[in-house]
């Protein structure tokens, strides 16, 4: 069965070290994004890509970086973690404009 | 800007129906999304409403008003299971989803 995979599933970090959370999917998707969820905040968009060598900045992208030299991986990386990007992040696919999104299962980061 | 609004938490009875309400303000509209969320885990696709009316699937029906900026979604037949966050969302004009904060549905016995 087709997936999308997410890994480390949890992350302990220090303030200012950098942090690559990575993402896999074998639905051959072209769209892929990263988002973080937060209490009290709907998920928000960090970064998207199109398809190979396409990558976009979400709304909330400052401090984060992607990725994209193949269809199946976004890696998302945090070029010096902060306290404020303790959160969980979700990576998703979805085959064209309006299809539904799939999610992985969720990264949970601390920065301490 | 751009908003989505649906309430924080509601509790119902096992057994029982509820209706959750989301309304929006977003630049353009390609379609409207609810997804389920339990605790700890992804959020998982229920339903997709692009026109005005109602689409039922199963226990679960969710209903548009474009003129309104509203949606609701509607569990029949209440189940424990079905404690979790139901999440909103609109694609705008761009194809990007605006969330909501999402609904904490807890069920009683």
């Amino acid at each position: 069965d087709a997936e999308i995979t997410q890994s480390p599933r949890h992350k302990i970090t220090e303030t200012g070290r950098q942090v690559t959370l990575a993402c896999h999917q074998t639905w051959n998707h072209n769209n892929m994004f990263w988002y973080r969820q937060d209490l009290g905040h709907g998920l928000r968009l960090i970064h998207y890509s199109y398809g190979v060598q396409d990558t976009n900045k979400g709304e909330v992208s400052d401090g984060y970086s992607v990725s994209r030299s193949n269809t199946e991986d976004l890696p998302l990386t945090l070029e010096s973690a902060a306290s404020s990007q303790t959160s969980v992040y979700f990576c998703a696919s979805r085959q064209g404009d309006t299809g539904e999104l799939f999610f992985g299962e969720g990264s949970r980061l601390t920065v301490l | 800007g751009q908003n989505i609004d649906q309430p924080t938490e509601m509790t119902a009875t096992e057994g029982a129906i509820v209706q959750i309400n989301c309304t929006y303000q977003t630049s353009g509209f390609n379609g409207l999304f609810w997804y389920q969320q339990h605790a700890g885990e992804a959020p998982t696709f229920l339903s997709y409403n692009v026109l005005d009316g109602l689409e039922e699937k199963g226990r679960f029906s969710s209903f548009l008003s474009r003129s309104k900026g509203y949606s609701y979604l509607l569990l029949k037949e209440l189940q424990m299971k079905d404690s979790a966050s139901y999440l909103c969302a609109v694609m705008d004009s761009n194809y990007q989803l605006i969330w909501g904060a999402g609904t904490k549905l807890i069920i009683k016995p």
